[in-house]
């Protein structure tokens, strides 16, 4: 079963702006992961914000979690043509030590030239 | 860099016939793990396995099985291939050791299609 669901589904914006997109997840968690997958290749690890974090930033990114609403979001700022690719958030559940990660259905993003 | 590589990028085979898909990751991972992508569902874990010769079934092993005979090796084995198995197929590798990040390391993913 999915735990991770993003939101939205697909967005579509103009380089420079900024880009937001938005995960919420069901049960507590060790951490959530955000990656990044280009069309028809495989995912690569973006960013991890642990469970007793709220944010964090890596370059134009910004993650933020809060734990009370099971939700965290990911934040592109200032986005370039190269941004465009799906977003996956992963949640690693703290009640499992199979070291699984949960995937959503991911977000997909188009920054238009 | 953690290098994890798949032995197709892509892949046609028949309905019935037997498939291999390899996956090799040449970090010393104990934990290899193998997905299935389908547009609007997300990644759906099949199997995974946590050290040599241990498999554990993920969500939708159905169908399926895997190998690991060797710790950089993790192979899917689709015993008789059947359409509704035409997916992108992810392998990817994590370390225990890391356990309280848990990254994982995907492979470029292999697009099979069986007719």
């Amino acid at each position: 079963s999915q735990q991770g669901e993003e939101d939205p589904q697909a967005l579509s914006i103009q380089e420079g702006e900024n880009a937001t997109m938005n995960c919420s997840y069901k049960t507590s968690i060790n951490n959530l992961q955000w990656y990044r997958q280009n069309s028809g290749r495989g995912l690569v690890h973006l960013i991890l914000i642990r469970s007793n974090e709220r944010e964090k930033h890596s370059g134009r990114l910004r993650v933020t979690l809060d734990t009370s609403k099971k939700s965290s979001s990911l934040l592109i700022t200032a986005s370039r043509a190269a941004d465009t690719a799906s977003y996956f958030c992963a949640t690693d559940p703290s009640m499992d030590s199979s070291y699984k990660l949960i995937f959503g259905s991911g977000t997909r993003l188009l920054v238009r030239p | 860099d953690v290098k994890v590589t798949q032995s197709s990028r892509y892949l046609v085979k028949r309905t019935g016939e037997k498939v291999f898909l390899e996956c090799v990751q040449d970090m010393d991972h104990e934990n290899m793990f193998w997905y299935r992508q389908d547009p609007g569902l997300g990644l759906r874990l099949i199997y995974f396995s946590y050290d040599v010769k241990m498999k554990e079934k993920g969500d939708i092993p159905e169908g399926y099985s895997v190998s690991r005979e060797k710790k950089e090796r993790f192979s899917l084995i689709l015993e008789s291939a059947s359409t509704n198995q035409t997916s992108m197929y992810l392998c990817a590798s994590s370390q225990p050791g890391l356990a309280v990040y848990n990254e994982q390391f995907f492979g470029p993913g292999t697009r099979l299609t069986v007719l």
